[in-house]
């Protein structure tokens, strides 16, 4: 059974500084990983995808893989109050790395103060 | 272009009774998945739909169950209805559901069992 854990948080971070979430994965099979953010009461959106060893970075965001660690983090930079969401870690739940089939953290809440 | 239509987006059943969701994925995606998410087991995936034939399903017992039509829309059921079946149902589409092509989460059908 593949599983993906998070840490729930709540994670608080003030405004301006990096906000580091963090994520493992019991298969070692797993090829691509997915990080969704979801607002209170929205829907995931997806911010990042990585399927290779090493940093992908977007914007303020970049995604870290370690496969040797079986982890995964999510680093934002500059953080904004319009950041603050629930963030969610997923892994295909079979190999090909098709996203129709995710696995899901629980997610992480991370919180940005003023 | 329209995102991902879900309807109802609130139902209110009662034990025992069944359930049909709809979902019209955005036009020209021929992936469509079903997801639960509910506080204590987070997201959880159902089944996809691909060009009208079920390519992915989850652990779920028999009681849910799906379909997609010729045009990608697609409905889920949900017979015997049980209290814990109470849940946000999400449905996304995708064009292929690959891992490079992002899932479009529609805003979900919010699902209470008394």
């Amino acid at each position: 059974q593949k599983e993906v854990e998070q840490n729930s948080g709540p994670l608080s971070v003030p405004e301006g500084a990096i906000a580091s979430l963090n994520c493992t994965y019991s298969d070692r099979g797993s090829q691509s990983f997915f990080w969704y953010r979801q607002y209170s009461g929205k829907s995931p959106e997806l911010i990042m995808f990585i399927y290779s060893n090493g940093d992908k970075e977007d914007g303020r965001f970049t995604a870290q893989l370690n496969k040797a660690s079986q982890y995964v983090s999510l680093l934002i930079r500059d953080s904004q109050p319009s950041d603050s969401a629930t963030y969610l870690c997923a892994i295909p739940g079979n190999y090909g790395g098709s996203q129709g089939n995710l696995i899901f953290g629980k997610g992480t809440k991370l919180s940005v103060k003023p | 272009k329209a995102g991902v239509t879900q309807t109802p987006r609130y139902l209110i059943k009662t034990r025992g009774q069944q359930v049909t969701l709809s979902c019209s994925p955005i036009s020209g995606h021929r992936s469509v998945s079903w997801y639960q998410q509910t506080p204590g087991q987070g997201l959880q995936f159902l089944f996809e739909y691909f060009s009208e034939t079920q390519r992915n399903k989850g652990n779920f017992p028999g009681r849910f169950s799906g379909r997609q039509f010729s045009n990608s829309r697609s409905e889920m059921n949900v017979s015997t209805l049980e209290l814990g079946d109470s849940a946000l149902y999400l449905c996304a589409s995708s064009p292929e559901g690959l891992y490079n092509s992002p899932l479009h989460f529609g805003n979900g059908t919010r699902l209470t069992v008394t």
